[in-house]
């Protein structure tokens, strides 16, 4: 359903290092998840988007995970750095190629990277 | 890719004013649109979304309203403002075909006074 309701959940990490966060989907019919990033004062930005076919993704100093049976993605930072600061959501597609499109966005979760 | 533009960036209305967000979209037709409200440090809540021209779905009840008069440009109102309306209030865009990537705008804070 929608995320709403609860206060974010907060990562704290150590410049340099690796981050890894989490996030449980709902609908076991799902076919196609992404993770945004969001800054402070500004709208969502697309990361990395992954098709349940696939278990693994690669970008540029991300990856995201799928674990289809559990319902479960991850994404992972390398070497994360303080641009990274931001709320993370992950956000799952329920339609098979339909024109609404609906994304189901998760709860968010905080990421705090320490210099 | 899709530029979504959003104004105002900040909003300060007092309560029972009247409201209107304006989203236009570039880089595409026939996009989907929609309108998200996130409250101070939480997730998104879909609100409105709009599959074409004065094709408008509402997601929850409330005292907001949507109007698509152009293929490309999503308004949000209301006639009278509460004091819960106050929110970061987030439009966005997909291309409506397939795996849908949605883009944002950079969102408008109302604060109802």
């Amino acid at each position: 359903g929608e995320s709403v309701g609860l206060h974010l959940p907060t990562l704290s990490v150590q410049e340099g290092d690796n981050s890894i966060i989490n996030c449980a989907y709902s609908n076991s019919a799902s076919d196609y998840f992404i993770w945004y990033k969001q800054e402070s004062g500004k709208g969502p930005q697309f990361i990395i988007d992954i098709r349940s076919n696939m278990d693994k993704r690669q970008g540029q100093r991300v990856t995201v995970l799928l674990n289809k049976t559990v319902k479960h993605l991850s994404l992972q930072i390398a070497a994360t750095q303080p641009g990274d600061s931001a709320v993370y959501f992950c956000a799952e597609n329920h339609d098979y190629g339909g024109s609404q499109g609906n994304l189901i966005f998760g709860k968010g979760t905080k990421l705090s990277v320490k210099p | 890719s899709q530029t979504i533009h959003q104004w105002p960036a900040t909003l300060v209305q007092p309560v029972g004013s009247p409201l209107s967000l304006e989203c236009t979209v570039e880089g595409t037709s026939n996009p989907n649109l929609y309108w998200y409200r996130q409250a101070a440090g939480r997730g998104l809540q879909l609100l409105f979304y709009s599959v074409g021209i004065g094709q408008i779905s509402s997601e929850v009840p409330q005292n907001l309203s949507a109007s698509r008069p152009q293929d490309r440009q999503f308004i949000l109102s209301s006639k009278k403002l509460l004091l819960s309306d106050s929110g970061f209030y987030l439009c966005a865009s997909s291309s409506g075909q397939g795996y849908e990537k949605l883009f944002f705008g950079s969102g408008t804070q109302l604060s109802v006074l």
